[in-house]
């Protein structure tokens, strides 16, 4: 069936570095895509989305990049600090045919000191 | 202040013992969503609602019922809980009638016995 899958369970960088966040998508009507912060104990944290007839939106220190030619959605995090651990999901939608919103299992970050 | 909030934050109970988790928001927001979050799964959409009166089944609707009688206010219902129900529950909520932007409310961690 369809899914949201992100390519790498965790993620280790530098403080100060630049961080890419992959996640591929399988349902090729999906117009929506919306990306998550989750810190440990708390409930997700919209971080920035885009729609598919863009493929760059930039946000503060963030950027999202979508290919719909091979499915794929990443976020960029410039300079990275250590507020920025967390887990990040990544999601889509398909607004002509309902209201639905599908999550992939997320990805670690860990910043290093 | 504006957010979302769910009560209990914490429940243990028995199989079969009907419980309702109670949403509210203060935001005005038209749509209103419930997900369940397991390890290795991400987020799951369990029902989600466009407006007042109006409800439809996300991914993982079996077992739940929800109800919108008033804008502020999305209840879940597990009329007979069983194990498989045992999970960590979020319910968010979104301005426009979408799964935009959403506001994600603290949790609450379920587990039934």
């Amino acid at each position: 069936g369809e899914s949201v899958g992100l390519h790498l369970p965790t993620l280790s960088v530098q403080e100060g570095d630049n961080s890419i966040i992959n996640c591929a998508y399988s349902n090729s009507a999906s117009d929506y895509f919306i990306w998550y912060k989750q810190e440990s104990g708390k409930g997700p944290q919209f971080i920035i989305d885009i729609r598919s007839n863009m493929d760059k939106r930039q946000g503060q220190r963030v950027t999202v990049l979508l290919n719909k030619t091979v499915k794929h959605l990443s976020l960029q995090i410039a300079a990275t600090q250590p507020g920025d651990s967390a887990v990040y999901f990544c999601a889509e939608n398909d607004w002509k045919s309902d209201y639905k919103l599908s999550f992939g299992a997320g990805t670690t970050v860990t910043v290093r000191a | 202040e504006a957010q979302v909030t769910q009560n209990p934050r914490y429940l243990i109970t028995v199989t079969g013992k009907k419980l309702t988790v109670t949403c509210s928001q203060n935001m005005n927001h038209e749509y209103m969503s419930w997900y369940r979050q397991d390890p290795g799964l991400g987020l799951r959409q369990i029902y989600y609602s466009m407006n007042v009166e109006v409800t439809d089944k996300g991914d993982v609707p079996e077992g739940y019922k929800v109800s919108r009688k008033e804008k502020r206010n999305f209840p879940l219902i597990l009329e007979s809980p069983s194990p498989n129900q045992t999970s960590l529950y979020f319910c968010a909520s979104s301005l426009a009638g979408g799964p935009n932007e959403q506001f994600f409310g603290p949790g609450t961690r379920l587990t039934v016995l």
